[in-house]
């Protein structure tokens, strides 16, 4: 197992348009989470996942965002009609259901919109 | 609600000095906390992590932290700074809900001078 993989790890895009992110998390991990991290900040959660069910969304989730993790395995995070205040990088974590369970990160995905 | 502190976004050190990085938290239940270290263009690495049970918790890296309940601190320490430990980390609580997810310090910058 390689841990938690995201891709792409950088995007770029014009403001208007949709992007779509992707994360694979540790396969025995029923658990998945997306965080958005600006410069300078510490990550801010958006949405969890336990298997397949979107179990929490944080009002910084937008009505543009939307994530599907559709067989409990990887995860797909969308924005749409992207805005220059998207730019930020996006993690993905995954854990086990277990309260002191660890949360494995993966690298990131860093959007800029132009 | 919880939330953490992190107090000074830089720290500086000589390499061989103590490290020292303060994060101070809100909870009203027993916490769960955590300190990651990130790399530029990286994800988050978790470096140690208090649930239960001792107090001093001993990490990767020859980092450690001690709880501290009376003063709702968790301060994470190394006693000789390596020029590689040069990064941005994160104090982190686990939130309180069954989502278990993590709510971030704004972060410290350490800073190794040769």
């Amino acid at each position: 197992d390689t841990g938690v993989s995201q891709d792409p790890r950088h995007k770029i895009t014009k403001r208007g348009q949709n992007v779509t992110f992707r994360c694979d998390p540790i396969s025995e991990h029923n658990r998945l989470y997306w965080y958005r991290q600006t410069l300078g900040q510490g990550p801010e959660f958006l949405t969890y996942f336990q298997n397949e069910a979107q179990l929490e969304k944080s009002r910084l989730l937008s009505d543009r965002f939307s994530a599907e993790r559709p067989k409990g395995s990887f995860s797909t995070l969308e924005i749409q009609r992207t805005e220059q205040g998207d730019s930020a990088m996006y993690l993905c974590a995954s854990s086990l259901d277990l309260q002191g369970a660890s949360r494995t990160f993966g690298s990131g995905t860093r959007l800029t919109v132009v | 609600a919880q939330s953490v502190t992190q107090l000074g976004s830089h720290v500086s050190v000589s390499e061989g000095a103590l490290v020292l990085l303060r994060c101070n938290y809100s909870s009203s239940v027993p916490p769960y906390l955590f300190w990651y270290v990130q790399y530029p263009n990286q994800g988050l690495q978790l470096l140690l992590k208090y649930t239960t049970g001792a107090t001093l918790v001993k990490g990767i890296n020859g980092f450690e932290a001690e709880f501290k309940k009376s003063e709702t601190s968790f301060h994470l320490t190394k006693p000789s700074a390596h020029m590689s430990d040069a990064a941005e980390y994160f104090c982190a609580v686990r939130g309180m809900d069954s989502s278990y997810k993590l709510i971030f310090g704004s972060g410290t910058r350490l800073l190794v001078r040769p």
